[in-house]
């Protein structure tokens, strides 16, 4: 069964820093894109990051740029999310989703990790 | 960046109806080279993450049934749930996946009547 799991979030303050981590299975991990989402409580979804099967294409919203970085070990089928100068309205559910094969829809999402930044 | 826009934000439509949300871009999101749309619609039902419904505008994901359809080229594009039933609840999101940022729109809320 495809599956992805999310862990890392928490309870942070602001200007400090956190590590999203996700754990890929089922899957050719190695050969799929790989997405971080997020959604803020009671609003819609926004995409923050995207990373290709090489890490060799990345990219970010403008949002998250400069202060979040994606990257992944394919040999630990892991995607990782590191966020810094945290502030409050990074407070949000994280999703990690996989690409479907051959675009960049996601065809797989987790079930989130939350991230809630305040003093 | 690529704007996305739904329309509406939410609506209510009786059980057995049919649901019908539109989603424009701001520039097209069509991949002349293939003739395919890059954009995508999402069902996510409360305290769920997200399910892929429909890739390239109008190609159903495995799975999902076919009450759902999607249709539209370019920068303009509409979901339609035929035979509404009671687990469609749920907001709907589309988005572009022809250019990063990849951008969702605002999301349609689905009630029932």
């Amino acid at each position: 069964e495809v599956h992805l799991e999310e862990s890392g979030g928490g309870l942070v303050q602001p200007g400090r820093s956190l590590r999203l981590s996700c754990v890929a299975s089922g899957f050719s991990f190695h050969e799929s894109g790989m997405h971080w989402v997020r959604q803020r409580p009671g609003k819609g979804l926004e995409w923050v990051s995207s990373i290709n099967r090489h890490s060799d294409t990345i990219y970010y919203a403008d949002s998250v740029k400069g202060r979040f970085t994606i990257s992944r070990d394919n040999a630990k089928n892991s995607l990782y999310l590191q966020m810094n100068s945290l502030t409050t309205e990074d407070t949000a559910l994280y999703y990690c989703a996989k690409e479907r094969d051959f675009d960049f829809s996601m065809d797989v999402w987790g079930q989130g990790t939350s991230v809630t930044v305040s003093s | 960046d690529i704007v996305m826009t739904q329309s509406p934000d939410s609506l209510a439509v009786s059980l057995g109806e049919r649901a019908t949300i539109n989603c424009k871009s701001s520039q097209s999101v069509l991949y002349t080279a293939s003739r395919k749309s890059f954009l995508a619609w999402y069902q996510q039902k409360p305290g769920q993450p997200p399910k892929l419904l429909i890739y390239w505008a109008s190609t159903r994901e495995s799975g999902v049934p076919d009450r759902f359809s999607g249709s539209g080229s370019g920068t303009e594009f509409t979901l339609a749930i035929d035979n509404l039933q009671a687990e469609d609840v749920a907001s709907y999101y589309c988005q572009q996946y022809y250019n990063p940022p990849y951008t969702f729109g605002q999301g349609t809320k689905l009630e029932i009547k």
